[in-house]
């Protein structure tokens, strides 16, 4: 079973500029999670699909982040314009179902420096 | 909120040695999960052992094991026989789920080092 992909796995822009992240979860799972972790700390949920609706986007900076799910598979999120603080690595994770009895699968991440 | 707190940012153990990673969590809840993740320096994180909060007993999964402190709202991570492959991130991770939210909260983690 493969895992959930992410692309790029590296990026640096220049503050102001835009940037997107693409996450692929596993096949067959209902939710996916995207998070920040920035450096020395643990993540931080930003937002959660179940399907392609949202369930929590509580802890999204919605003035320059945006994120969507089509069609309950692929992911994008996007920041618009970028700030020095998101300098971060931005995770996504997939779960079947939902809850504490649904395992939360990470991918390898995308490191986001921003100049 | 809840707040999770790792008091130790690194630890070292000798390969076959015992080691503790401490984790407390502040909550007014009284049903909730708890979950160790490792993150080894390839990024991806993984599920270590979960620990459902209205059962007395500590869960264990092969050379991990927890030790669930309900009442102090402690839940340290015991590795046993430590490998070199247990080098990595540590993170102390809280959830409630609510409805379909299933928000996972961490704590800052513990680098922990197995060495020779």
């Amino acid at each position: 079973e493969a895992g959930v992909a992410q692309s790029p796995r590296y990026k640096i822009i220049e503050k102001r500029q835009s940037v997107a992240f693409w996450c692929n979860p596993i096949s067959g799972h209902a939710t996916l999670y995207w998070y920040q972790q920035i450096l020395g700390q643990g993540p931080k949920l930003l937002i959660q699909f179940q399907n392609n609706g949202v369930v929590d986007d509580s802890q999204l900076p919605k003035d320059r982040f945006s994120a969507e799910r089509l069609k309950g598979v692929d992911s994008t999120l996007k920041i618009q314009p970028a700030k020095l603080e998101d300098s971060a690595v931005y995770l996504c994770a997939s779960s079947r179902g939902w809850g504490s009895s649904s395992e939360q699968f990470f991918g390898p991440g995308t490191r986001l420096t921003v100049l | 909120a809840q707040t999770v707190t790792q008091s130790q940012p690194e630890m070292s153990v000798q390969e076959a040695e015992t080691v503790t990673l401490s984790c407390t969590y502040d909550t007014s809840e009284n049903n909730y999960y708890l979950f160790w993740y490792k993150q080894p320096p390839s990024r991806q994180m993984i599920l270590v052992i979960r620990q459902e909060a209205y059962k007395q007993q500590n869960a264990t999964e092969n050379r991990f094991s927890v030790n669930f402190q309900k009442a102090a709202k402690s839940f340290s991570l015991k590795i046993s026989d430590s490998q070199l492959g247990d080098t990595a991130m540590y993170f102390c991770a809280f959830m409630k789920p609510a409805g379909t939210a299933s928000k996972l909260t961490f704590g800052t983690g513990t680098r922990l080092q197995v060495t020779l």
